[in-house]
């Protein structure tokens, strides 16, 4: 079965700082990868996805992310950080397998500090 | 993001009570979810609706009873819960549910804070 690993349950970080927040998946034949962001007492925001073709993505606020399928990742960067990206971002997953659910990660809190 | 909304946006009930959450979705898609996000755990998918039809039902106890009226409004009936049922809900909507995913985001609503006392 899918599964989603996202290695740091905690990144705190300094304004200006860059960042990369980790996620890994288990391997499958052709996956698609999500990163949502969710602010504080909010839902979930699609950040970025990635479906096929260039595994570079770019998304909303300045992140990207990489699919690196020899390494079943899909890390998240963002070359400088602000205050308002303090939130908890998480990694999602599915596959043709998935019957076109979603798989998600725990999450992690990115702590942005003045 | 306001193509889905939910009320209310916190609740708080006994265990005797009955209670419904309500999902609205103005983006004229056609599949609609239910999931639960407790503290420090995955979100959890709770259930999926397809053109009004239910098509997963992720083995959430009965004391959950969904309802899917049209294709733009979901409601979660609460009754009888325990107070680990505490949790975010979290309603999402896609274009379709079960075809390719790459052409089926989903879009989430802000929650509703369910505490149960």
């Amino acid at each position: 079965a899918q599964s989603v690993t996202q290695l740091d349950s905690q990144v705190p970080v300094f304004e200006e700082a860059p960042v990369e927040l980790r996620c890994n998946y288990s391997s499958s034949v052709s996956v698609y990868l999500f990163w949502y962001v969710q602010y504080p007492n909010q839902g979930l925001q699609l950040l970025l996805k990635y479906l096929s073709g260039s595994t570079l993505v770019k998304g909303i606020n300045g992140f990207e992310a990489e699919f690196n399928k020899s390494q079943t990742s899909f890390h998240l960067r963002k070359p400088s950080v602000h205050i308002s990206d303090t939130a908890e971002y998480f990694c999602a997953v599915s596959d043709d397998n998935q019957g076109g659910k979603l798989i998600f990660g725990q999450g992690t809190e990115l702590s942005v500090k003045p | 993001e306001t193509g889905v909304t939910q009320t209310p946006r916190h609740l708080v009930m006994g265990m005797t009570n009955k209670k419904s959450l309500k999902c609205e979705q103005h983006l004229g898609h056609n599949a609609m979810y239910w999931y639960k996000q407790s503290a420090k755990k995955p979100l959890e998918l709770m259930f999926v609706y397809n053109f009004k039809e239910q098509t997963e039902n992720n083995s959430v106890p009965s004391r959950f009873s969904p309802e899917c009226p049209n294709s733009s409004h979901l409601f979660l009936h609460l009754h009888t819960l325990q107070p680990e049922d505490s949790a975010l809900y979290l309603c999402a909507s896609s274009r379709n549910h079960g075809g390719s995913l790459g052409t089926d985001t989903q879009y989430f609503g802000p929650g509703t804070r369910l505490t149960v006392l």
